[in-house]
């Protein structure tokens, strides 16, 4: 199966809630990246975290990693209608020599969609 | 603003026929991406390149697609002939490599082969 894999396939919430998104991957990363893209639009980078961190916040979002379980959640809290969008979550891989390949591998992505 | 720049945002064809998008990554940017996304196949990498050089192009059909950097300023995506299953929106991507490898993407380009 693909790695970078996201799940729900797809959310709905209301204005004012959380919205949990989890991803999981399969092999040794340099770090792992969030991007949102609206309908009609490219992808807009979120958020990265690094292999030897935990957790890490940016505004009303909070990544974690668990390198151990090759996890990672995004949790965006007290959502917003401009808050829908698709959330993609994107491994940058290590090689064999333990060096990025410098590229990305995106997952399928989460649909959120946030009521008013 | 920096920004990607990609042309033509819509692009509609005929198959059989030939097709090139451009793409004009950040200033200073030095890897280049190209994607093609599809509600069936999500968001797949064509190629990438790194200071002009192509580093892998493995995920294009190499009997129709080409990619090309002519200079720092300027990549291109050529497909040829088209075919209705190449309908698609194609996104560019440009990156600093030592940067922590973060993307900044392009509007992307729609195309539809009819």
């Amino acid at each position: 199966s693909q790695q970078g894999e996201e799940d729900p396939q797809a959310l709905s919430i209301q204005e004012g809630e959380n919205a949990t998104m989890n991803c999981s991957y399969k092999t040794s990363i340099n770090n792992l990246q969030w991007y949102r893209q609206n309908s009609g639009r490219g992808l807009v980078h979120l958020i990265l975290i690094r292999s030897n961190e935990r957790e890490k916040h940016s505004g009303r979002l909070r990544v974690t990693l668990d390198t151990s379980k090759k996890s990672s959640s995004l949790l965006i809290t007290a959502s917003r209608a401009a808050d829908t969008a698709s959330y993609f979550c994107a491994t940058d891989k290590l090689n064999a020599g333990g060096t990025s390949y410098g590229k990305l591998t995106f997952g399928q992505g989460t649909i959120l969609t946030v009521h008013p | 603003d920096a920004r990607v720049t990609q042309t033509p945002r819509h692009k509609v064809t005929e198959m059989g026929q030939e097709v090139t998008m451009r793409c004009q990554p950040i200033l200073g940017h030095n890897t280049v991406f190209w994607y093609r996304q599809t509600m069936m196949q999500g968001l797949e990498l064509l190629a990438y390149f790194r200071n002009r050089a192509p580093l892998d192009d493995s995920g294009m059909p190499k009997d129709r697609f080409s990619a090309e950097m002519p200079d720092a300023t300027l990549a291109t995506l050529k497909i040829q002939p088209s075919e209705p299953r190449d309908s698609a929106v194609y996104f560019c991507a440009s990156s600093v490599r030592l940067a922590k490898n973060i993307q900044y993407f392009g509007a992307g380009t729609r195309l539809s082969v009819l």
